[in-house]
């Protein structure tokens, strides 16, 4: 039971333009929703994150959007970087009952020249 | 160091053997999670600590999982009679504080392979 999910599994896109990765989730008891970023043979490092209680948050290039209504989230990254190259995961927690993530299964995403 | 270590890199076991993970939080932090995460998929939860006590450890897979972090500092993952199917990467994530997940350092992972 894949409780947050990523459909698409990899994404290219040109340096310069936007990435658009999302994420949907099925547990409505899901309050604050993560981005991890993932390169090769390195633990996932903290990007940006989001409360229920927003439907926006940006912090320079990244900008994630929540759309509780339809559980989904996603992650625009302008203009994409070369060095943005990596796996994206989306992950999900409820604050509420415990510490714990739930990630999704990663979107890789290639930037590229 | 900076940051949480884990040893060691990397694990080949035989099948039905034992094996010790050892997770190397960032000094002073409270809380400390394991992550176990398969090829091709996210990172699955394993269990938490915050300091030397063990609050949740609902996602051990089975009994042959076992973690313990006695001191509240260093914890250990062992895995009792390995199979096939606990090939995977394990990643250790420390944290200062016991509120949010975004202040959460994840170590470079141990890589089992049970052959």
């Amino acid at each position: 039971d894949q409780q947050v999910k990523q459909n698409s599994p990899s994404l290219s896109v040109q340096e310069g333009r936007i990435s658009i990765l999302n994420c949907d989730y099925t547990n409505s008891m899901f309050d604050y929703f993560l981005w991890y970023k993932k390169y090769p043979a390195e633990g996932p490092t903290f990007l940006i994150s989001i409360s229920s209680i927003k439907d926006k948050n940006e912090d320079g290039r990244f900008t994630v959007f929540l759309n509780k209504s339809a559980k989904h989230l996603s992650l625009h990254i302008v203009p994409s970087q070369p060095g943005d190259s990596a796996v994206y995961f989306c992950a999900a927690e409820n604050t509420g009952t415990a510490s714990k993530l739930t990630f999704g299964t990663g979107t890789r995403l290639q930037v590229t020249l | 160091g900076a940051g949480v270590s884990q040893s060691p890199r990397y694990k080949v076991a035989k099948r039905g053997q034992d094996v010790a993970l050892r997770c190397d939080p960032i000094s002073g932090h409270v809380s400390l999670f394991w992550y176990q995460q398969a090829l091709g998929q996210g990172p699955e939860f394993l269990t938490y600590f915050q300091n030397e006590a063990q609050l949740d450890k609902s996602g051990l897979p089975s009994d042959r999982f076992f973690a313990e972090r006695p001191e509240g500092s260093v914890s250990t993952l062992k895995i009792q009679r390995t199979q096939q199917e606990d090939s995977a990467v394990y990643l250790c994530a420390s944290s200062i504080r016991t509120a949010t997940n975004e202040k959460l350092f994840f170590g470079s992972g141990t890589q089992l392979s049970v052959l």
